[in-house]
């Protein structure tokens, strides 16, 4: 079965420092990948995602992704964090199941960033 | 362009009380999803529609939710008996044409049931 797995439920950083949340994903096929933020009180916002090609990509926020088929993974990144960005992370696999298209989500990553 | 429309933004009623979410998504957007949110979880899918006609509802509790879409439009989302476990943030998604899209959220109807 398709899943998701989000390890690491709340993470901690402090202002300027470098961020990797973490994402493995249960998937037969080739996958569509997706991290999404959601702010309190808010829905979910688009930061990237991944169809194929460039294993690295670029999001919005100053965020960027890696796809490694190998490990099965798809881990989030930034290099130097800002109080803006807490908020909770989600990772999202776009699957196809007898014709249909859905997205499962992880369980999300609450990020807390120190001043 | 005008994103995913949720009314109300939240509710409070008592359980074994009725309730409907609204969802007005992209215009043009085929399809439709309704995510149930429990608070510390991932959104769960509850049911997704094609146009008008329902393409997957394998995880809706049909004894007590509904939801319909009218003309592929609109659409509403119904709990009828609510119970205490139904709290939770009830996201509406839309999502144009093709396989290499991604999902539109609306900001949510957060339901707290006393």
């Amino acid at each position: 079965a398709q899943s998701v797995t989000q390890p690491d439920i709340h993470i901690t950083v402090s202002e300027g420092a470098s961020l990797e949340l973490r994402c493995n994903y249960s998937y037969g096929a080739t996958p569509y990948l997706f991290w999404y933020v959601q702010s309190p009180g808010q829905g979910l916002q688009l930061l990237l995602k991944y169809f194929s090609g460039d294993t690295l990509v670029q999001g919005i926020k100053g965020f960027e992704a890696e796809f490694k088929r190998s490990q099965s993974s798809f881990n989030l990144r930034k290099p130097s964090v800002h109080w803006s960005d807490a908020a909770e992370y989600f990772c999202a696999v776009g699957t196809t199941t007898s014709g249909t298209y859905k997205y499962i989500f992880g369980t999300g990553t609450r990020l807390k960033v120190l001043a | 362009e005008a994103g995913v429309a949720q009314s109300p933004r939240y509710k409070i009623i008592e359980k074994r009380q009725s309730v409907a979410f609204w969802c007005n998504p992209i215009s043009g957007h085929a399809t439709l999803y309704w995510y149930q949110q429990i608070l510390g979880q991932g959104p769960k899918l509850l049911i997704q529609f094609q146009n008008n006609g329902v393409v997957d509802d394998s995880q809706l509790p049909k004894d007590r939710f509904s939801a319909e879409r009218l003309k592929g439009v609109d659409s509403t989302l119904k709990i009828q008996p609510a119970k205490l476990e139904d709290s939770a943030v009830y996201l509406c998604a839309s999502r144009p044409q093709g396989i290499r899209t991604e999902a539109f959220f609306g900001q949510g109807t957060r339901l707290t049931v006393v």
